[in-house]
C-alpha cells in the first residue's frame, strides 16, 4: 500500500507562490501526479514527474525527490481561480492494476485578496 | 489533451434500483480504465480498473457484484451500480490511460444521488 501524506489547508496571497508539499510511501514507485480539483468537478492534469528534479509548467512547477519520498508543486503569481483542491497522486508498479493512481487527501488553497 | 466524457452527469435514482454510468475516450483510445468514488471533501478512492475486453479488477473492500463494470469497447466502459442503497450516493469519476503515454486523464464525472 501507499501513505500520500500532504496538509490539509493552505491560504496565500494573490500574486505570492505557495508550495504544497507530497511524501508518499510505495513500494514500487511508478510515478508521481498532481492534479487541480475544483469544488464538484473532476480532477484536471497538472504534472507527471517519474525522475528526481524539477518540471516546470508556466506558473506551475513540481518537483521530485524518489530517495526521500517528497514532492512539491509550486505556483507561482497565484490568482484567485487556483483556489481549489490539490490532489498528489503516486503510481505503483506493483499494485493490482499497473498504471492505476492511489490518491492523497489532498490540500485545499485558499487564495485571498 | 484528451478527452474523456462522462455521462451522466446526475443521476437520482429509487432505493433498489440499478443505475448506469458511461465512460467514453473520445479522440483516443484507452485499453485500460479507472473507476474512483468520492465523497465529499475526501479523496478519490480507487474502486476498480476496467480492462478492454476482460473483467475489471476490483479493489480490496469493493464489492464485484454491486458494481458491475463493462469495457466492451476501446472506447468506453461502463459501471453500473446494482441494488443502490443510500449510502452509495457519492461522486463517480473515471479516468483512462492514453495508450503509450503516462498521462491519465479524467472524465467530468458523475454525481449519483439514491433516495
Amino acid at each position: 500500500g501507499q501513505n500520500i501524506d500532504q496538509p490539509t489547508e493552505m491560504t496565500a496571497t494573490e500574486g505570492a507562490i505557495v508550495q504544497i508539499n507530497c511524501t508518499y510511501q510505495t513500494s514500487g514507485f511508478n510515478g508521481l501526479f498532481w492534479y487541480q480539483q475544483h469544488a464538484g468537478e473532476a480532477p484536471t492534469f497538472l504534472s507527471y514527474n517519474v525522475l528526481d528534479g524539477l518540471e516546470e509548467k508556466g506558473r506551475f512547477s513540481s518537483f521530485l525527490s524518489r530517495s526521500k519520498g517528497y514532492s512539491y508543486l509550486l505556483l507561482k503569481e497565484l490568482q484567485m481561480k487556483d483556489s481549489a483542491s490539490y490532489l498528489c497522486a503516486v503510481r505503483d508498479r506493483y499494485s493490482n492494476s499497473g498504471y492505476a493512481l492511489n490518491f492523497g487527501k489532498g490540500t485545499s488553497l485558499l487564495v485571498t485578496p | 489533451g484528451a478527452v474523456v466524457s462522462q455521462h451522466p452527469s446526475r443521476v437520482i435514482c429509487k432505493s433498489g434500483t440499478s443505475v448506469k454510468i458511461e465512460c467514453r475516450s473520445l479522440d483516443f483510445q484507452a485499453t485500460t480504465m479507472f473507476w474512483y468514488r468520492q465523497f465529499p471533501k475526501q479523496s478519490l478512492m480507487l474502486m476498480a480498473t476496467s480492462n478492454e475486453g476482460s473483467k475489471a479488477t476490483y479493489e480490496q473492500g469493493v464489492e464485484k457484484d454491486k458494481f458491475l463494470i463493462n469495457h466492451a469497447s476501446l472506447t468506453l466502459s461502463t459501471l453500473t451500480v446494482t441494488s443502490a442503497h443510500p449510502e452509495d450516493s457519492s461522486f463517480y469519476i473515471c479516468s483512462a490511460r492514453v495508450n503509450r503515454e503516462n498521462t491519465i486523464y479524467f472524465g467530468e464525472g458523475s454525481w449519483l444521488t439514491v433516495v
